[in-house]
């Protein structure tokens, strides 16, 4: 069974770095898939931050691009997010997950439960 | 940036009732790239439906998706009490590779 799991701050100062690890079991992520991470700003919709391939370049939302670092770390098992400079707008629900290739629209069959990221001094 | 347009924001109904979501395309969007989400309040968003009409691995029947180019729907043919909650269309732009969804759907109950 394929199982992710979200950690990192809760609670992050403003113009400093969000940062935050996916662990992933039940499955390798150097044998395949795409890995992501999504957010959802308390009471709004779902916003996709990025992707990538265990051994490709990540893929950034145009809008968050400048400020987001993706990397995968194969021999834990894991994928990191790093969000720079955030503000009070980044305060979210930050999920990752385990998406289709592209000729299935990246589409996301397994997430994590989300944690809760609070941006506040 | 494609932009998708999910309707009506919320939809009424009772258990047993068919629902009918929209998701609505600014330019048109290949069928493959289009993807369907359920999810309920605390809870992650759950795959429901890919390529605009498959059914993702343990999603019940009464849940199909079609349609094609700007146009597309999820139907849930007989709602359950587990059905409700909100639900998000999603669609894949290939250049560049980026993902962008709808604002949802609400299905509540009536």
């Amino acid at each position: 069974q394929v199982q992710l799991q979200e950690s990192g701050p809760g609670l992050v100062k403003p113009s400093e770095t969000l940062s935050l690890t996916c662990a992933v079991s039940g499955y390798s992520i150097s044998s395949g898939y795409n890995w992501g991470w999504f957010r959802q700003p308390p009471g709004k919709g779902l916003e996709w931050i990025g992707t990538m391939y265990h051994s490709g370049s990540p893929y950034y939302n145009p809008s968050l691009k400048s400020r987001v670092t993706i990397s995968v770390d194969t021999s834990k098992n894991q994928f990191s997010l790093k969000l720079s400079s955030v503000t009070a707008a980044d305060t979210a629900v930050y999920y990752c997950g385990r998406q289709f290739g592209s000729s299935s629209g990246w589409a996301c069959d397994y997430w994590g439960q989300g944690t809760m990221v609070t941006v506040s001094s | 940036e494609i932009v998708l347009t999910q309707s009506p924001g919320t939809l009424s109904l009772s258990p047993g009732e068919r629902a009918t979501l929209s998701c609505r395309a600014s330019q048109s969007v290949s069928s493959s790239y289009l993807t369907w989400y359920q999810q309920k309040p605390g809870q992650a968003p759950r795959l429901l439906i890919y390529g605009a009409s498959n059914r993702a691995t343990g999603i019940p029947d009464r849940f199909s998706g079609s349609g094609s180019g700007t146009d597309f729907t999820l139907t849930i043919s007989r709602l359950e009490p587990e059905d409700f909650a909100v639900y998000y269309c999603q669609q894949y732009g290939s250049s560049p590779p980026s993902l962008t969804f709808g604002g949802g759907t609400k299905v509540e109950i009536k």
